[in-house]
């Protein structure tokens, strides 16, 4: 079966900071990833997505960037941390092909202070 | 641009009734459509998918389907106080990668 692991799970960094979050699936081969961030009481925002090693399309101009070194692999990083970058990540991924069936990671919760 | 309406709630129902949870979307061109459960400080999870007009069940959950006038609804029949969370719906185009997702519908069961 498939499964798919986020880490870390929580996080404080300060302001300025750079952040690595990383997440992979098992159990299946060329899935899209995703990453979305969800601040506090609001909805879903897209951040990035793959459907193949290096191919990443960036819903969201600003200071993350992803990276897919791997078939299974995506990485969401920034250089410096906004307050603003608060909120918690959740990367997920869906067979490839064009199917809204997403599958989530357990999320990383940022707090920049 | 592609729009998915979901009222914020929260809703109350007791326990033992049917929740009824809605949601529109403006894309005429929609052909899949999904139900997220999400509890409080935890990750989306998907239960249930729907792709033609009509009912689908799956327990006590049943979604709802009418494209003619662009809604999905999910009835959650004899709620119980575990299936307090927030509601997701989001909705897939032909050819999209990409679901667009409501901001969710809080619902609360109480005893």
């Amino acid at each position: 079966s498939q499964t798919i692991h986020q880490w870390p799970a929580t996080l404080v960094q300060p302001v300025g900071s750079p952040l690595s979050l990383e997440c992979t699936v098992e159990g299946t081969s060329n899935p899209n990833l995703y990453w979305y961030r969800q601040a506090a009481g609001r909805g879903l925002q897209l951040l990035f997505y793959s459907v193949g090693i290096g191919q990443i399309s960036s819903e969201v101009p600003q200071n993350l960037s992803a990276s897919r070194p791997q078939d299974r692999q995506f990485i969401l990083s920034s250089k410096k941390l906004l307050l603003s970058d608060s909120g918690f990540y959740l990367c997920a991924w869906s067979v490839g092909g064009n199917t809204g069936e997403l599958f989530f990671g357990e999320g990383s919760r940022l707090t920049v202070l | 641009q592609k729009e998915v309406e979901q009222n914020s709630g929260p809703l109350s129902v007791p326990e033992g009734a049917i929740a009824s949870l809605n949601c529109t979307y403006s894309d005429r061109g929609s052909q899949s459509f999904f139900w997220y459960r999400q509890y409080s400080g935890k990750s989306p999870e998907l239960i249930m998918s729907i792709y033609s007009n009509g009912d689908k069940e799956d327990g006590r959950f049943t979604a709802q389907l009418n494209k003619a006038s662009q809604y999905v609804s999910l009835l959650i029949r004899d709620s119980q106080p575990s299936d307090s969370a927030t509601y997701l719906c989001a909705v897939n185009g032909g050819g999209s990668y990409i679901p667009t997702f409501g901001r969710g519908t809080s619902l609360i069961v109480h005893p």
